[in-house]
């Protein structure tokens, strides 16, 4: 089965600066998908960033960026330049790929951060 | 293109009571699935539909249980509430099976008294 670890109950980080959230995962596949996750207080979740784990390359979003380290199973997001709208839980989740059709997501406990000003 | 929505918003309920939820996905999607989010077991997977079938089942009671309709709404029904069902149910959508990307709605809040 797969899991999903977020070392980072909470983390903090100064408006404008840089933060990394911690990800691990678990999984014997070799085909799968993993997320970053954004839930703001009493808002949607939405999808921060996607990395396909055949794609040695990692993804970014504008100030948005994973280091993805497959040996190690090791999936963590950076934010660089940190604004008050990204303080928010943060969940890391992956979806296992079955020969082309995907399962479902499977979420670590969240990480929440705050941005002090 | 409108986002996923979810029916209702909030819902306040007393044990024993059934609740059904609605989730109308992004349309052309033809996937909707279900989380519940709770503090203590974070978020879990309920179930997914697609093509009014039940593809996949989280480890959940019998209690929990849905459908999908031809235009692929997709409700939830939780039959006699327990206090543990009080949560914050999300629904996803994604465009077919082996899209690995999913959009989730609001959530519709329950609790239970």
């Amino acid at each position: 089965a797969q899991t999903v670890t977020q070392s980072q109950p909470e983390m903090s980080v100064q408006e404008a600066e840089t933060v990394t959230l911690s990800c691990t995962y678990d999984t014997s596949e070799s085909d799968y998908y993993l997320f970053w996750y954004k839930q703001p207080p009493s808002r949607q979740m939405i999808l921060v960033i996607r990395q396909e784990a055949y794609k040695q390359q990692n993804a970014t979003e504008n100030r948005f960026s994973v280091n993805f380290q497959k040996a190690a199973k090791s999936f963590s997001l950076k934010i660089s330049d940190s604004q008050l709208g990204d303080a928010a839980m943060y969940f890391c989740a992956s979806v296992r790929d079955y020969g082309g059709s995907q399962g479902n997501l499977i979420f670590g406990k969240g990480t929440k951060l705050s941005v002090k000003p | 293109k409108a986002g996923v929505t979810q029916t209702p918003r909030y819902l306040i309920k007393t044990r024993g009571q059934q609740v059904t939820l609605s989730c109308s996905p992004i349309s052309g999607h033809r996937s909707v699935s279900w989380y519940q989010q709770t503090p203590g077991q974070g978020l879990q997977f309920l179930f997914e539909y697609f093509s009014e079938t039940q593809r996949n089942k989280g480890n959940f009671p019998g209690r929990f249980s849905g459908r999908q309709f031809s235009n692929s709404r997709s409700e939830m029904n939780v039959s006699t509430l327990e206090l543990g069902d009080s949560a914050l149910y999300l629904c996803a959508s994604r465009r077919t099976v082996s899209t690995d990307t999913q959009y989730f709605g609001p959530g519709t809040r329950l609790t239970v008294l």
